[in-house]
């Protein structure tokens, strides 16, 4: 079956360090996304790409970082820079061009944590 | 800048009742509008989208969702309520230019009693 794989589940981070949360879609979208949920606050777009090797920061990327170096492959690291983390991470894919109306398709999320 | 607003955190509803879920919006040009489910610890699932056309959409689960442009809303509404209707709610819009990025809602829960 088709669809978004989010790993790992559970992530926890020690200060100063980086992590990398990995985002693989088998759908063969090129659009890919990142979203931040924190409790009462919805989701915030992170970052966002439209077609590979290409992306653009969202309302609150400071902190994170990606790539897009293969369509299927959307990575996000959660920087030392990103004072709190703590929060779940969704990734998402879509259509995009004349897709524009179709519904995004959502992992099962990332929980990450500071130790 | 384009905006959603769910104006109930949690709405209560026992079985077998009517539920609406409420949203409205801002956005320039015409709205694309989604409604998506979240189960705990779990990614969200599209239930229905307005792109154009009939103004009652009709999508997953049982649940319909009435688009009045007038009033810039878009309900979500299914007649029947299930226990297993229990979840978070988020209403989203994108406008119909541009790059294909969705603002959410904040959530709303919706809790159905036995």
């Amino acid at each position: 079956d088709g669809g978004i794989t989010q790993s790992p589940k559970y992530l926890f981070r020690k200060e100063g360090q980086n992590v990398t949360l990995s985002c693989e879609q088998n759908l063969n979208h090129d659009a890919m996304y990142w979203y931040r949920q924190d409790p009462g606050q919805g989701l915030r777009l992170i970052y966002y790409s439209q077609i590979v090797n290409d992306f653009q920061k969202g309302d609150i990327a400071e902190g994170y970082s990606v790539s897009r170096e293969k369509k299927e492959s959307f990575p996000l690291t959660v920087t030392s820079a990103q004072k709190n983390p703590t929060a779940f991470y969704l990734c998402a894919s879509s259509i995009t061009g004349t897709g524009r109306n179709q519904p995004q398709h959502f992992g099962d999320g990332t929980r990450l944590s500071i130790l | 800048a384009q905006s959603v607003a769910q104006p109930e955190d949690q709405v209560n509803v026992a079985e077998g009742n009517p539920l609406t879920v409420k949203c409205t919006y801002s956005v320039s040009g015409n709205p694309y509008l989604f409604w998506y489910v979240q189960y705990p610890n779990r990614g969200l699932q599209f239930l229905l989208k307005y792109i154009t056309g009939d103004n009652l959409v009709k999508g997953s689960y049982g649940f319909e969702a009435e688009f009045n442009k007038s009033q810039t809303s878009f309900h979500l509404k299914k007649p029947s309520a299930l226990v297993s209707d229990s979840a978070l709610y988020f209403c989203a819009v994108r406008d119909n230019s541009g790059y294909s990025t969705l603002t959410f809602g904040k959530g709303t829960m919706l809790l159905v009693s036995p």
